[in-house]
C-alpha cells in the first residue's frame, strides 16, 4: 500500500546526543515536510523539501538538520543544539509545486523523549 | 501573517448527537484552501474535509460538513450522528502559499 513510513515510533535520547528520525514515502510525491507537535501549539513546520537535493527552513529549524538525497526519503536529525527536543514529530508529503492544493499525507509520527 | 484560531481547546458530545467545531483565520489572500484534519489517539493525521475558497458551496463528506463564511473568515466543522470513533484531536488548517495549522480541538464522544 502507498503511504509514509516513519521510524522509530518511540525514541529516547540522552542530552547531548544527536538522533535521526527516518521518513520514507512511496507515493511518488515531490514535496516532503517535517512538523513538530507540542501540546496546545498545533503543528509547527521544521523543514520542507520540494525537490531532491533541495530543502528549506521552516518556522522552527534551529537545532535540526535534514537531507533529501532521494525522492523517497527525508530524514530529520535532531541535534544537541535543539534546546527542547522532547516532542512528537510528524513527517508528511504532498504532490509538489504546481500540483499542490495544500493537502498533506502524514506518517504515524515519532515520539522523541530526552532523558 | 496568516493565522488560524481554534477557540475551543476541548469539547464533548454524546454519541449520535451533532457537534460543531469552530475555526477562524486571517489572511489577505483571495484564493486559498481550508482543511479539517483529524488526529485520533493512534496519532496519524487524516484529512477529513477540504474547501476551496472560490467555491461558495459548503463541502460535505458523509457525516462531516463545513460552514464556510468567506467574508467572516470562518470555517466551522459540523459532525452529525457522532460516533465513538470520532474521538480525536481536530485541526483546522489554511493553505495560501503555505500551510498553517490551528492549535487543535480535542473532541470526546461519550457513550
Amino acid at each position: 500500500d502507498g503511504g509514509i513510513t516513519q521510524s522509530p515510533k518511540y525514541l529516547f535520547r540522552k542530552e547531548g546526543q544527536n538522533v535521526t528520525l527516518s521518513c520514507e514515502q512511496n507515493l511518488n510525491h515531490d514535496a516532503m515536510y517535517w512538523y513538530r507537535q507540542d501540546p496546545g501549539q498545533g503543528l509547527r513546520l521544521i523543514y520542507y523539501s520540494q525537490i531532491v537535493n533541495d530543502f528549506q527552513k521552516g518556522d522552527i529549524a534551529e537545532g535540526y538538520s535534514v537531507s533529501r538525497e532521494k525522492k523517497e526519503s527525508f530524514p530529520l536529525t535532531v541535534t544537541s543544539a535543539q534546546k527542547n527536543p522532547t516532542a512528537f514529530y510528524l513527517c508528511a508529503s504532498s504532490p509538489g509545486t504546481g500540483k499542490n492544493t495544500g493537502e498533506l499525507f502524514f506518517g504515524e509520527g515519532s515520539r522523541l523523549t530526552v532523558l | 501573517a496568516q493565522t488560524v484560531t481554534q477557540s475551543q481547546p476541548e469539547m464533548s458530545v454524546q454519541e449520535a448527537e451533532t457537534v460543531t467545531l469552530s475555526c477562524t483565520y486571517d489572511t489577505s489572500e483571495n484564493n486559498y484552501y481550508l482543511f479539517w484534519y483529524k488526529q485520533p489517539p493512534s496519532r496519524q493525521m487524516i484529512l477529513v474535509i477540504r474547501q476551496e475558497a472560490y467555491k461558495q458551496q459548503n463541502a460535505t463528506e458523509n457525516r462531516f460538513s463545513v460552514n464556510f463564511q468567506k467574508a467572516a473568515k470562518s470555517f466551522s466543522l459540523k459532525i452529525s450522528d457522532s460516533q465513538l470513533g470520532d474521538t480525536a484531536m481536530y485541526f483546522c488548517a489554511f493553505y495560501g502559499n503555505k500551510l498553517v495549522f490551528g492549535a487543535g480541538t480535542i473532541l470526546r464522544v461519550k457513550s
